[in-house]
């Protein structure tokens, strides 16, 4: 079975310092990875995927994340943080079927990111 | 296009009744999944259906099941509601070959 670990329940940046959010999986055959955004009281929303090709994915917002397979590792980055980026945010894998499609998403326990003004 | 909508957006149940969720997809997709987000558990898989079958489940108990209609909306139905059981409960939907699932707001359910 596959697992996400993030680190850090909660992240603190200061309003445009680099953005650091840190997902580790893992997956006995190569899995698709993905970052989802949660603002309060409101569903997720997909930043980005890694599926197949380019292991350095960039996605909506201004993020962007690499897939490490050395490093079993998929974290996400966004160069100079804004407040609306104050969020939750959640590593997840899927293990892709031999038929095609995938299971179901596992999902990390979420990184809190605060932005400090 | 309409997204994924979610009913009821706020349940409160007794201990020990049955609550019933209710999820549309996104049209076109096949594919729904249901989650659990519990304060400080994150969110844990439940089910997944397509195309009117139950594809894949979670570690949970068997009072937690559900179906998918012929217009591939999904209820998920919870049994004999524990205190345990208050959470958000999230619908996503896919393609079936498509891996990127879209969410919808939400259904929070309280057991009181």
């Amino acid at each position: 079975a596959q697992s996400v670990t993030q680190l850090g329940s909660h992240v603190s940046v200061s309003e445009g310092a680099l953005v650091l959010l840190r997902c580790n999986y893992s997956s006995s055959v190569p899995p698709y990875l993905f970052w989802y955004v949660q603002y309060p009281n409101q569903g997720l929303q997909l930043l980005l995927k890694y599926t197949t090709g380019a292991t350095l994915v960039k996605g909506i917002n201004g993020f962007e994340a690499e897939f490490k397979k050395s490093e079993t590792s998929f974290h996400l980055t966004k160069p100079s943080a804004h407040m609306s980026d104050a969020a939750e945010y959640f590593c997840a894998v899927s293990v892709p079927r031999g038929g095609g499609g995938a299971d179901g998403l596992t999902f990390g326990k979420g990184t809190h990111l605060i932005i400090q003004p | 296009e309409a997204g994924v909508t979610q009913s009821p957006t706020h349940l409160i149940k007794t201990r020990g009744q049955q609550a019933t969720l209710r999820c549309s997809p996104i049209s076109g997709h096949t594919s729904v999944y249901w989650y659990q987000q519990a304060l400080g558990l994150g969110l844990q898989f439940l089910l997944w259906y397509d195309e009117g079958e139950e594809r894949n489940r979670g570690n949970f108990p068997p009072r937690f099941s559900g179906r998918q209609f012929p217009n591939y909306s999904s209820e998920l139905n919870v049994n004999a509601l524990e205190l345990e059981d208050s959470a958000l409960y999230l619908c996503a939907s896919s393609l079936w070959m498509n891996t990127e699932a879209f969410f919808g707001q939400g259904t929070r359910l309280t057991v009181v």
